[in-house]
């Protein structure tokens, strides 16, 4: 079937714009994972979803950054009043259920000027 | 706090060389490692995964190794290519449900 899917692939945001990024899981998976990966490192968590439910955002670097998956499928990581420092690719993650394979998505690519 | 790291950062080889990438953590209650390939622009393709209970796992060319005790793991490629050249990642997925990444090992294979 398809893959875990994101969109935008590229957004440019202006400093102190929104910005809504979405992730669209392989269909049936129940963990949802969001990761931001800087340029040259490794992804870094920022926030877990089982079904509804946000389990984990000890990863979320301030509270601009928000997540949501209200029914249980996509989701929504919003950062509000976007900085320099928030520019980087955003990588989605589905996995049928906690601690099984995770499975990618393209990732969205931020750059805020 | 778990920590992963990737040696070495950067590894540029000839065409059908054999070579091993190091991945090293420090927490050893882990569920599972897996190792991950990066191409320039894309998101990450998953290559293998190790169960804490495995030893090493085997796909095609590829093929990682696990001892969880001394919290380390191998990637082996044999005989490289050109098309292997790309950033190779592992994570670890331990109690926090997430996975922990290394910094990664930029490879380039030259034809």
């Amino acid at each position: 079937g398809a893959g875990v899917s994101q969109s935008p692939r590229y957004k440019v945001a202006k400093r102190g714009q929104d910005v809504a990024l979405r992730c669209d899981p392989i269909s049936g998976h129940v963990s949802l994972f969001w990761y931001q990966q800087a340029l040259g490192q490794g992804p870094e968590f920022l926030t877990y979803f089982q079904n509804e439910a946000q389990l984990d955002k000890s990863g979320l670097p301030s509270d601009r950054f928000f997540a949501e998956r209200p029914e249980g499928s996509v989701s929504t990581l919003k950062i509000q009043r976007t900085q320099q420092e928030d520019s980087a690719v955003y990588l989605c993650a589905s996995s049928l259920v906690s601690g099984y394979e995770q499975y990618f998505g393209p990732g969205t690519r931020l750059t805020v000027t | 706090k778990q920590e992963v790291t990737q040696i070495p950062a950067a590894l540029s080889v000839p065409e059908g060389e054999n070579l091993v990438l190091n991945c090293s953590f420090t927490d050893s209650a882990i569920y599972n490692l897996q190792w991950f390939r990066q191409d320039p622009g894309k998101g990450l393709t998953s290559l293998l995964l190790i169960q804490s209970s495995q030893r090493e796992q085997t796909s095609g060319r590829l093929n990682a190794s696990l001892d969880k005790s001394s919290g380390r793991s191998t990637l082996y490629i044999a005989a490289s290519q050109p098309g292997d050249s790309a950033t190779y990642l592992c994570a670890v997925h331990d109690a926090g449900n997430m996975l922990t990444f290394g910094g990664g090992t930029r490879l380039m294979v030259k034809p």
